[in-house]
């Protein structure tokens, strides 16, 4: 059963804090994407790959995120530091470009900054 | 920039009703999708929607696409308890590179017995 795996599935931490959101998509998808959903602001794209090269990844402040896919079977959201304005629920989703079937996302990681 | 509108975004309805939930867009798309959250899990997708006139079913929920409008409606048949979620569509605009794609802000789905 193909499926998208993110770990971890919560997360809290105190403000300032490191944070390191990892994700594994579903083999043989070549795009990744980072959404961020809070109640506030829905969801909100971060990043996205395509063959792990970064497409867009205007969605992210700058200063504090990061992604990264290291290698085709995981991709990695940081926040450094991490602020409470940043708790919120943090999906990744992986999908193949050209292929007429949909996004898959995974379980998402709830981060709470304290 | 791409914006996506759905209405209602709160629907209470008993079971045996019908509604459709409405969802604009502001760009041309050659992509719409519908997605299912249930409270605190992830996205479900429902529909892929690709081509004008497109209609898909699946059980008592049926997705539309018009893309002249820049509509697209899911329609609920006599709803049932387990449909209760959000739901969301999502479009990927064709003056974008890549698949990324914008949520609307999603239909709270109540349905009562």
């Amino acid at each position: 059963d193909a499926r998208v795996t993110q770990t971890p599935r919560d997360k809290v931490t105190e403000m300032g804090q490191e944070v390191t959101m990892r994700c594994q998509p579903i083999l043989g998808h070549n795009t990744v994407f980072w959404y961020r959903q809070t109640m506030m602001q829905g969801l909100e794209l971060l990043a996205y790959f395509r063959n792990r090269a970064p497409l867009d990844d205007s969605g992210m402040p700058k200063d504090r995120f990061s992604a990264e896919m290291p290698d085709a079977t995981l991709a990695t959201l940081k926040i450094q530091p991490s602020e409470p304005r940043d708790s919120a629920v943090y999906f990744c989703a992986s999908g193949l470009a050209g292929w007429t079937g949909g996004t898959f996302f995974g379980q998402g990681t709830r981060l709470t900054v304290v | 920039e791409l914006k996506v509108e759905q209405n209602p975004l709160f629907l209470s309805m008993q079971e045996g009703k019908n509604y459709t939930i409405y969802c604009n867009y502001s760009t041309t798309s050659d992509r719409l999708y519908w997605y299912r959250q249930d409270p605190g899990k992830s996205l479900e997708s429902l529909f892929v929607l690709l081509s004008n006139g497109a209609v898909k079913q699946e059980g008592r929920l049926m997705a539309s696409l018009d893309t002249k409008a820049r509509l697209s409606t899911l329609h609920i048949t006599a709803a049932v308890h387990d449909l209760s979620a959000t739901y969301f569509c999502a479009v990927r605009s064709q003056e974008t590179s890549g698949s990324r794609l914008t949520f609307g802000e999603g239909t709270q789905l109540t349905v009562n017995p």
